[in-house]
C-alpha cells in the first residue's frame, strides 16, 4: 500500500500561471481533504471531499478549485496563481470525517 | 475560543525526561482524539489516538483522555533527540460537521 500519493514535490510557477496538484490514496477512504501548511499558521483546511462526487468549501478556499475525480483521486487547481499561494499543500484522506486522517508528503510551492 | 488548543512551544527538555504535550478541546461532542508528529519538511504521522477517559500507553508515549475537563496529553518518556518536532493534537468537531479539527502544534526540542 502506498497510502496517500502526491504529485509533484516540488512547483515553482509565475504569477498568474496555473497547475493543478495530485492526490490519489490507495485505502479505500471515503473523505479527502486539501490543506495548505504555512509558518506560524498550522494546518488550514482549502477544501474537502466526504465522498465521491461532492466537495465543500474549508476555511481557506479562494483562488482553489478541487475535483473528486473518483474515490481514489483529489485534485487541487489553481486557475491563476498568486504569491500568497506560496505554501506546503498536503493531501489527507480518512475512512469517515471523525476518524484518524493520513497524509501525503506534501507539495512545495513556490509562486515568483 | 479555538476549537482545539495548544501551547505552541517551544518546549525543551533534557533528554532522558518526560515530556508533557498539552490540548484543550471546545467540543464536549467530541469522542475520540489524535497526536501527530510532524519532523520539519515532512508530513503529519499519527502517533496515538486515544477514546476512552484515562490513560493509553504505547511504548514510551501516553496519551490521557479528560472528558470532563476537556484536556487530552501526551507523555514522551525518556525523551530522546529524534523525538524533536511538532506535536499536533486533532479531534472532530460536531460543529464542522465532524470534520477533524488541528490544534496549532506544540514544537519539541529534546536536547543530547
Amino acid at each position: 500500500n502506498a497510502g496517500v500519493t502526491q504529485t509533484p514535490k516540488f512547483q515553482v510557477l509565475k504569477t498568474g500561471q496555473s497547475m493543478t496538484l495530485q492526490c490519489a490514496q490507495d485505502m479505500n477512504h471515503n473523505s479527502m481533504y486539501w490543506y495548505r501548511q504555512d509558518p506560524g499558521m498550522g494546518l488550514r483546511l482549502i477544501y474537502y471531499s466526504a465522498s465521491e462526487g461532492t466537495t465543500d468549501k474549508g476555511e481557506v478556499p479562494n483562488g482553489y478549485n478541487v475535483s473528486r475525480l473518483n474515490k481514489r483521486e483529489f485534485s487541487l487547481r489553481l486557475e491563476s496563481a498568486a504569491p500568497s499561494q506560496t505554501s506546503v499543500y498536503f493531501c489527507a484522506s480518512n475512512r469517515d470525517r471523525v476518524y484518524e486522517q493520513y497524509f501525503g508528503p506534501g507539495t512545495r510551492l513556490t509562486v515568483t | 475560543q479555538k476549537e482545539v488548543e495548544q501551547n505552541s512551544g517551544p518546549l525543551s527538555v533534557p533528554e532522558g525526561a518526560i515530556a508533557s504535550l498539552n490540548c484543550t478541546y471546545s467540543d464536549r461532542g467530541s469522542q475520540s482524539f489524535f497526536w501527530y508528529r510532524q519532523y520539519s519538511g515532512k508530513s503529519p504521522e499519527l502517533i496515538m489516538f486515544i477514546y476512552s477517559n484515562g490513560d493509553k500507553e504505547d511504548g514510551r508515549f501516553t496519551a490521557q483522555l479528560n472528558k470532563a475537563s476537556q484536556y487530552v496529553s501526551l507523555l514522551i518518556r525518556d525523551s530522546q533527540p529524534s523525538d524533536s518536532a511538532t506535536y499536533l493534537c486533532a479531534a472532530p468537531s460536531y460543529n464542522q460537521g465532524g470534520k477533524l479539527i488541528f490544534g496549532q502544534g506544540t514544537e519539541l526540542s529534546v536536547k543530547p
